[in-house]
Protein backbone atom coordinates (compact mmCIF):
# COMPACT_ATOMS: atom_id res chain seq x y z
CA UNK A 1 0.00 0.00 0.00
CA UNK A 2 1.19 3.60 -1.05
CA UNK A 3 2.26 5.76 1.90
CA UNK A 4 3.39 8.82 2.71
CA UNK A 5 4.87 9.16 6.67
CA UNK A 6 5.92 12.48 8.15
CA UNK A 7 7.47 13.74 11.20
CA UNK A 8 7.29 15.10 13.57
CA UNK A 9 3.65 15.52 14.41
CA UNK A 10 3.96 18.91 15.93
CA UNK A 11 7.04 21.02 16.28
CA UNK A 12 7.30 24.32 18.67
CA UNK A 13 10.06 26.03 18.58
CA UNK A 14 11.40 29.91 19.22
CA UNK A 15 11.63 32.47 16.70
CA UNK A 16 15.33 32.25 15.29
CA UNK A 17 15.48 28.55 15.21
CA UNK A 18 16.00 26.15 12.37
CA UNK A 19 13.76 23.34 11.59
CA UNK A 20 14.36 20.30 10.02
CA UNK A 21 10.75 18.51 9.00
CA UNK A 22 11.15 15.11 7.16
CA UNK A 23 9.28 13.17 4.92
CA UNK A 24 9.33 9.53 3.86
CA UNK A 25 7.47 7.31 1.41
CA UNK A 26 6.71 4.26 0.13
CA UNK A 27 4.79 5.41 -3.39
CA UNK A 28 5.56 2.57 -6.49
CA UNK A 29 6.02 5.01 -9.78
CA UNK A 30 7.06 7.75 -8.21
CA UNK A 31 7.15 10.57 -10.10
CA UNK A 32 7.89 13.73 -7.48
CA UNK A 33 7.91 14.72 -4.47
CA UNK A 34 5.93 18.15 -3.62
CA UNK A 35 5.98 20.14 -0.52
CA UNK A 36 3.03 22.80 0.79
CA UNK A 37 2.25 25.24 3.65
CA UNK A 38 -1.16 24.78 4.71
CA UNK A 39 -1.96 28.28 7.08
CA UNK A 40 -5.69 28.23 6.29
CA UNK A 41 -7.61 26.10 4.24
CA UNK A 42 -5.67 25.53 0.78
CA UNK A 43 -2.27 24.92 0.72
CA UNK A 44 -0.04 26.67 -0.96
CA UNK A 45 3.25 24.81 -3.14
CA UNK A 46 6.30 25.61 -1.83
CA UNK A 47 8.40 22.93 -3.64
CA UNK A 48 8.80 19.65 -6.54
CA UNK A 49 11.59 17.52 -6.37
CA UNK A 50 12.12 15.13 -9.16
CA UNK A 51 15.92 14.29 -8.79
CA UNK A 52 18.11 13.30 -5.77
CA UNK A 53 20.35 14.86 -4.10
CA UNK A 54 19.82 18.29 -6.03
CA UNK A 55 18.94 21.11 -3.51
CA UNK A 56 15.98 23.35 -4.15
CA UNK A 57 16.09 26.94 -2.23
CA UNK A 58 13.62 29.95 -1.50
CA UNK A 59 14.61 32.13 1.13
CA UNK A 60 14.90 30.94 4.02
CA UNK A 61 13.71 27.13 3.06
CA UNK A 62 15.39 24.65 1.47
CA UNK A 63 14.43 21.21 0.35
CA UNK A 64 16.01 17.81 -0.19
CA UNK A 65 15.25 14.10 -1.92
CA UNK A 66 16.66 11.06 -1.43
CA UNK A 67 15.22 8.62 -3.70
CA UNK A 68 17.31 5.58 -2.74
CA UNK A 69 16.53 6.05 1.07
CA UNK A 70 13.07 7.30 -0.14
CA UNK A 71 12.95 10.45 2.06
CA UNK A 72 12.75 14.03 1.99
CA UNK A 73 13.56 17.13 4.10
CA UNK A 74 12.43 20.61 4.43
CA UNK A 75 14.89 23.15 6.24
CA UNK A 76 13.61 26.48 7.52
CA UNK A 77 16.53 28.74 9.04
CA UNK A 78 16.10 31.46 11.00
CA UNK A 79 12.43 30.90 12.13
CA UNK A 80 10.09 33.59 11.83
CA UNK A 81 6.62 33.79 13.53
CA UNK A 82 4.74 33.65 10.18
CA UNK A 83 6.27 30.05 9.20
CA UNK A 84 4.18 28.89 12.06
CA UNK A 85 1.47 26.11 9.78
CA UNK A 86 1.09 22.75 8.87
CA UNK A 87 3.85 21.65 6.22
CA UNK A 88 2.47 19.12 4.15
CA UNK A 89 4.70 16.47 1.86
CA UNK A 90 2.63 14.65 -1.24
CA UNK A 91 4.35 12.45 -3.48
CA UNK A 92 2.93 11.91 -7.22
CA UNK A 93 2.41 8.79 -8.88
CA UNK A 94 1.88 7.68 -11.99
CA UNK A 95 -0.96 5.72 -12.68
CA UNK A 96 -0.91 3.09 -15.36
CA UNK A 97 -2.02 2.43 -18.08
CA UNK A 98 -1.73 6.59 -18.73
CA UNK A 99 -4.94 7.02 -16.97
CA UNK A 100 -3.39 10.19 -14.97
CA UNK A 101 -1.39 11.08 -12.10
CA UNK A 102 -2.25 11.16 -8.53
CA UNK A 103 -1.22 12.48 -5.50
CA UNK A 104 -0.53 10.66 -1.63
CA UNK A 105 -0.48 13.27 1.30
CA UNK A 106 1.46 12.69 4.66
CA UNK A 107 -0.86 14.24 7.64
CA UNK A 108 1.73 17.11 7.91
CA UNK A 109 3.57 18.29 10.24
CA UNK A 110 2.59 20.86 12.70
CA UNK A 111 4.96 23.70 13.02
CA UNK A 112 4.32 26.62 15.89
CA UNK A 113 6.48 29.94 15.75
CA UNK A 114 7.03 31.69 19.49
CA UNK A 115 8.12 34.73 19.38
CA UNK B 1 -10.31 31.18 -14.20
CA UNK B 2 -6.99 31.71 -12.85
CA UNK B 3 -7.39 29.53 -10.46
CA UNK B 4 -9.34 26.21 -9.11
CA UNK B 5 -12.35 27.31 -7.41
CA UNK B 6 -14.77 26.23 -4.86
CA UNK B 7 -18.40 26.87 -3.76
CA UNK B 8 -19.55 27.53 -1.23
CA UNK B 9 -17.00 28.69 0.34
CA UNK B 10 -18.95 27.30 3.73
CA UNK B 11 -21.39 25.44 4.15
CA UNK B 12 -23.38 24.95 7.24
CA UNK B 13 -26.49 22.30 7.11
CA UNK B 14 -29.02 20.10 9.46
CA UNK B 15 -27.88 16.68 10.11
CA UNK B 16 -29.77 14.62 7.55
CA UNK B 17 -30.18 17.03 4.26
CA UNK B 18 -28.30 16.80 1.13
CA UNK B 19 -25.43 18.73 0.51
CA UNK B 20 -23.63 19.51 -2.90
CA UNK B 21 -19.69 21.13 -3.00
CA UNK B 22 -18.84 22.62 -6.43
CA UNK B 23 -15.10 22.85 -7.83
CA UNK B 24 -14.14 24.59 -11.03
CA UNK B 25 -10.54 23.46 -12.31
CA UNK B 26 -7.82 25.16 -13.94
CA UNK B 27 -9.19 25.26 -17.41
CA UNK B 28 -7.30 22.31 -18.89
CA UNK B 29 -6.42 20.45 -16.05
CA UNK B 30 -7.41 17.07 -16.96
CA UNK B 31 -7.07 15.51 -12.79
CA UNK B 32 -8.82 16.40 -10.39
CA UNK B 33 -8.84 15.36 -6.85
CA UNK B 34 -11.29 15.90 -3.44
CA UNK B 35 -9.91 15.66 -0.07
CA UNK B 36 -11.39 16.41 3.18
CA UNK B 37 -9.73 17.75 6.39
CA UNK B 38 -11.40 17.38 9.81
CA UNK B 39 -9.82 19.78 12.57
CA UNK B 40 -6.34 18.75 13.47
CA UNK B 41 -6.29 15.53 10.48
CA UNK B 42 -4.18 15.45 7.59
CA UNK B 43 -5.61 15.44 4.16
CA UNK B 44 -7.80 12.53 3.53
CA UNK B 45 -8.03 11.64 -0.40
CA UNK B 46 -11.66 11.34 -1.42
CA UNK B 47 -11.70 10.88 -5.29
CA UNK B 48 -9.88 11.22 -8.40
CA UNK B 49 -11.01 11.89 -11.66
CA UNK B 50 -9.12 11.59 -14.66
CA UNK B 51 -11.23 13.25 -17.14
CA UNK B 52 -14.86 13.02 -16.60
CA UNK B 53 -14.02 8.81 -15.47
CA UNK B 54 -13.17 8.04 -11.66
CA UNK B 55 -10.07 5.60 -11.53
CA UNK B 56 -10.32 5.64 -8.00
CA UNK B 57 -13.02 5.91 -5.45
CA UNK B 58 -11.45 4.21 -2.24
CA UNK B 59 -11.06 7.16 -0.27
CA UNK B 60 -15.03 7.85 -0.33
CA UNK B 61 -16.10 7.20 3.15
CA UNK B 62 -19.26 5.69 2.56
CA UNK B 63 -22.27 4.97 0.35
CA UNK B 64 -24.29 8.66 1.07
CA UNK B 65 -20.66 10.03 -0.74
CA UNK B 66 -20.90 10.52 -4.90
CA UNK B 67 -19.23 12.82 -7.05
CA UNK B 68 -19.12 13.43 -11.00
CA UNK B 69 -17.52 15.48 -13.32
CA UNK B 70 -19.07 16.47 -16.76
CA UNK B 71 -17.34 18.19 -19.20
CA UNK B 72 -13.97 17.24 -18.46
CA UNK B 73 -14.15 20.28 -16.12
CA UNK B 74 -16.23 21.07 -12.88
CA UNK B 75 -17.22 18.81 -10.59
CA UNK B 76 -19.65 18.23 -7.79
CA UNK B 77 -19.33 16.03 -4.58
CA UNK B 78 -22.69 14.79 -2.89
CA UNK B 79 -23.03 14.54 0.51
CA UNK B 80 -26.42 13.01 0.91
CA UNK B 81 -28.08 12.26 4.53
CA UNK B 82 -25.35 14.48 6.25
CA UNK B 83 -23.95 13.86 9.86
CA UNK B 84 -22.54 15.67 11.77
CA UNK B 85 -18.80 13.47 11.59
CA UNK B 86 -19.07 14.57 7.52
CA UNK B 87 -18.14 17.91 9.32
CA UNK B 88 -14.49 18.85 7.55
CA UNK B 89 -13.27 21.28 5.36
CA UNK B 90 -13.10 19.98 1.64
CA UNK B 91 -10.48 20.77 -1.12
CA UNK B 92 -10.01 20.36 -4.53
CA UNK B 93 -7.24 20.41 -6.69
CA UNK B 94 -6.55 20.04 -10.34
CA UNK B 95 -3.55 18.93 -11.85
CA UNK B 96 -2.29 18.62 -15.81
CA UNK B 97 -0.27 15.64 -16.64
CA UNK B 98 2.59 16.77 -18.33
CA UNK B 99 5.54 14.60 -18.66
CA UNK B 100 8.13 16.89 -20.70
CA UNK B 101 7.42 19.53 -17.51
CA UNK B 102 6.85 19.86 -14.10
CA UNK B 103 3.40 19.40 -12.67
CA UNK B 104 1.74 20.30 -9.11
CA UNK B 105 -1.85 20.18 -7.50
CA UNK B 106 -3.39 23.65 -7.34
CA UNK B 107 -5.79 23.41 -4.77
CA UNK B 108 -8.50 25.34 -4.36
CA UNK B 109 -9.78 27.89 -1.09
CA UNK B 110 -11.67 24.37 0.08
CA UNK B 111 -15.51 24.26 1.69
CA UNK B 112 -15.73 24.22 4.78
CA UNK B 113 -19.14 22.27 5.58
CA UNK B 114 -20.50 21.94 9.72
CA UNK B 115 -22.93 19.45 9.73
CA UNK B 116 -25.24 20.72 13.12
Amino acid sequence: EDKVVQSPLSLVVHEGDTVTLNCSYEVTNFRSLLWYKQEKKAPTFLFMLTSSGIEKKSGRLSSILDKKELFSILNITATQTGDSAIYLCAVEAIEFPNTGNQFYFGTGTSLTVIP
Amino acid sequence: GAGVSQSPSNKVTEKGKDVELRCDPISGHTALYWYRQSLGQGLEFLIYFQGNSAPDKSGLPSDRFSAERTGGSVSTLTIQRTQQEDSAVYLCASSLLDRRGNTEAFFGQGTRLTVV
